[in-house]
């Protein structure tokens, strides 16, 4: 068990809403990782951490930000979600607190934007 | 910056052998290899660190063509337990370490 959970699994809201997605880790892992997984795309890296206060876009990190205050803690925020955000969002850290180490998965976030 | 996959779907009989090609643009730090079960998280199964490296357990394994910047993964002898999506996640050299991009995946199905 990676000591990973995401929070919440599901959520329904509205267009123009704020959303914020938490990542919590009990391992102390320094990388971390927001992924969104949609059908046809595969995994696209929205954010990643690499320690506290320390993070950097990924390749679909527009309309999205991200903050880490502390090394278990990795939140995704929409500041205004639109629908094309609708999506399963996954959580990542790095075992090994080394980015090239395996990455253990949340077991996601299913986001639904009307 | 995303890897391209091929095939997209393979179906296969149990028994059955499949590769499946991963390959970049640029050139690689690290190919990782993940498969993923419906409605589950992506799991690891291996990474590839060095060129010329080959890596397997059970009957999976990869290896790492640097000079072609490509990867492929190879299921021998295909059990039920196999089907699901394998995504290869590449690092490249050069970039900023962190970056893990992920390809669109390959949807594996073995049938009895």
């Amino acid at each position: 068990d990676a000591g990973i959970t995401q929070s919440p699994r599901h959520k329904v809201t509205e267009t123009g809403t704020p959303v914020t997605l938490r990542c919590h880790q009990t391992e102390n892992h320094r990388y971390m990782y927001w992924y969104r997984q949609d059908p046809g795309h595969g995994l696209r890296l929205i954010h990643y951490s690499y320690g506290v206060k320390d993070t950097d876009k990924g390749e679909v990190s527009d309309g999205y930000s991200v903050s880490r205050s502390k090394t278990e803690d990795f939140l995704l925020t929409l500041e205004s979600a639109t629908s094309s955000q609708t999506s399963v969002y996954f959580c990542a850290i790095s075992a090994n607190d080394r980015n090239t180490g395996e990455l253990f998965f949340g077991e996601g976030s299913r986001l639904t934007v009307l | 910056q995303q890897p391209v996959q091929s095939p997209q779907a393979v179906i296969l009989r149990e028994g059955e052998d499949a590769v499946i090609n991963c390959s970049s643009s640029k050139a690689l730090y690290s190919v990782h290899w993940y498969r993923q079960k419906h409605g589950e998280a992506p799991i690891f199964l291996m990474i590839l660190l060095k060129g010329g490296e080959q890596k397997g357990h059970d009957k999976i394994s990869a290896s790492f063509n640097e000079k072609k910047q490509q990867s492929s993964l190879y299921l021998t002898a295909s059990q039920l337990s196999y089907s699901g999506t394998y995504f290869c996640g590449t690092v490249d050299r050069g970039s900023t370490l962190g970056r893990l991009y992920f390809g669109r995946g390959t949807q594996l199905t073995v049938w009895p």
